[in-house]
């Protein structure tokens, strides 16, 4: 089993809704979460922390519940320009230190 | 700013023979990390290095080995490629304690 898991999509969606995205992880121990954007052919970069209290950037809202191992990310207004793969990712502990966990990622299509 | 740089971007390779990809850094990133990219597997963990001088194995470091050759350079090693191996590779630094990961723009990388 997959340490974080998504749900693959395609999410296709038009301009203009609220969509939202969820992600469930294993290790209860985990302490860093992150929501990563990559679009086609591109490298990944970060969209946005999750904190404990929750977070808010512009149209993005960020969720977290330790207590289900749940993550989840809202995106507001949805704009073409939103079109991408959205991954969920979780610290893991590993020998020497720190590495970032992935989920599969999201794919979102934002349609006129 | 040139972040993480890798090279090649494109490779194609005959199964057997040997490579090695590239990365730096210029950030004064303490963590590299080396990840491939295959679809419907998302990004999986090669080898890591937490800070220089030490390396360790990831999700799935069969076939690969890695070189921390200093603060900024993190190679990794295909010693005789097979075509399990074709996966778009993406080096990635950060500070100590999993913070933000930088990605490189990767490196498309095919074993016929």
């Amino acid at each position: 089993r997959k340490e974080v898991e998504q749900d693959p999509g395609p999410f296709n969606v038009p301009e203009g809704a609220t969509v939202a995205f969820n992600c469930t992880y294993s290790n209860s121990a985990s302490q860093s979460f992150f929501w990563y954007r990559q679009d086609c052919r591109k490298e990944p970069k970060l969209l946005m922390s999750v904190y404990s209290s929750g977070n808010e950037d512009g149209r993005f809202t960020a969720q977290l519940n330790r207590a289900s191992q749940y993550i989840s990310l809202l995106i507001r207004d949805s704009k073409l320009s939103d079109s991408a793969t959205y991954l969920c990712v979780v610290n893991s502990d590993l020998n020497s230190g720190y590495a970032l966990n992935f989920g599969k990622g999201t794919s979102l299509l934002v349609t006129p | 700013n040139a972040g993480v740089t890798q090279t090649p971007k494109f490779q194609v390779l005959k199964t057997g023979q040997s490579m090695t990809l590239q990365c730096a850094q210029d950030m004064n990133h303490n963590s590299m990390y080396w990840y491939r990219q295959d679809p419907g597997m998302g990004l999986r963990l090669i080898y890591y290095s937490a800070s220089e001088g030490t390396t360790d194995k990831g999700e799935v470091p069969n076939g690969y080995n890695v070189s921390r050759l200093n603060k900024r350079e993190f190679s990794l090693r295909l010693e005789s490629a097979a075509p399990s191996q074709t996966s778009v590779y993406f080096c990635a630094s950060s500070e100590v304690g999993v913070t933000e990961a930088f990605f490189g723009q990767g490196t498309r990388l095919t074993v016929v």
